[in-house]
């Protein structure tokens, strides 16, 4: 399986600011994913992020509140913008080395909005 | 579209008991379907995953799960349960299993009683 780091691993933001989590991968990956955890509930998908094309939105998450980078193979930013309390969540990345293995996660930024 | 329920949001055992998580899903095509388990202020770490052939599959720190298409169940379980195994636990469904989302269940929280 892969080595995934993530940074932050946690942060404390006003409201109305901008955070950008850096996800790095330690072998070079086809996909990264990007998933949200609110206070005490499952993990939601925010969006999938494919090497050299646009990431692919979920239902309810939109580019201008998350965009997302992803500028080569073993990398890619989620950026939370605007934030509000709202926002205060965990935020993980995974990926899967191939096609035909399971998907890996970071252990997640803990981001919390004042 | 694809969806996880898990039974029971809290489950609690005394140490030494069977530890039983339940897990039925939806899915319009055959199902990958995994266990993970986040223990505080950490990620997602893969127990054990269910793709093809072998409906009882095994996994790490002694925990198996059994695949039964008729009721569409994946339900964890170990033998005796560990103080250490005191966590939440996910059961997810992708309908492939590495470069496509997954979909997770509510989640389960473990309470193991000395």
């Amino acid at each position: 399986s892969a080595v995934i780091s993530q940074k932050p691993s946690r942060d404390i933001c006003q409201r109305g600011t901008s955070l950008t989590i850096q996800c790095q991968v330690d072998s070079q990956v086809t996909m990264m994913f990007w998933y949200r955890q609110q206070p005490g509930q499952s993990l939601t998908l925010i969006a999938t992020a494919n090497q050299g094309s646009e990431a692919t939105y979920e239902s309810g998450f939109v580019i201008d509140k998350f965009p997302i980078s992803r500028p080569n193979l073993t990398f890619s930013t989620l950026t939370v913008s605007n934030m509000s309390p709202e926002d205060s969540s965990i935020y993980l990345c995974s990926v899967a080395v191939a096609d035909n293995q399971p998907q890996h996660f970071g252990d997640g930024t803990r981001l919390s909005i004042l | 579209a694809q969806s996880v329920t898990q039974l029971g949001s809290h489950v609690s055992v005394s140490e030494g008991a069977l530890v039983l998580l339940r897990c039925n899903y939806s899915s319009s095509v055959p199902p990958y379907l995994f266990w993970y388990v986040q223990y505080p202020n950490q990620g997602l770490q893969l127990l054990l995953k269910y793709t093809t052939g072998a409906t009882l599959v095994k996994g790490i720190n002694g925990f198996e799960a059994e695949f039964k298409k008729s009721e569409t169940s994946f339900h964890l379980t170990k033998p005796s349960a560990h103080m250490s195994d005191a966590a939440e636990y996910f059961c997810a469904v992708s309908v492939y299993s590495g470069n496509t989302p997954l979909v997770f269940g509510k989640g389960t929280r473990l309470s193991v009683i000395a």
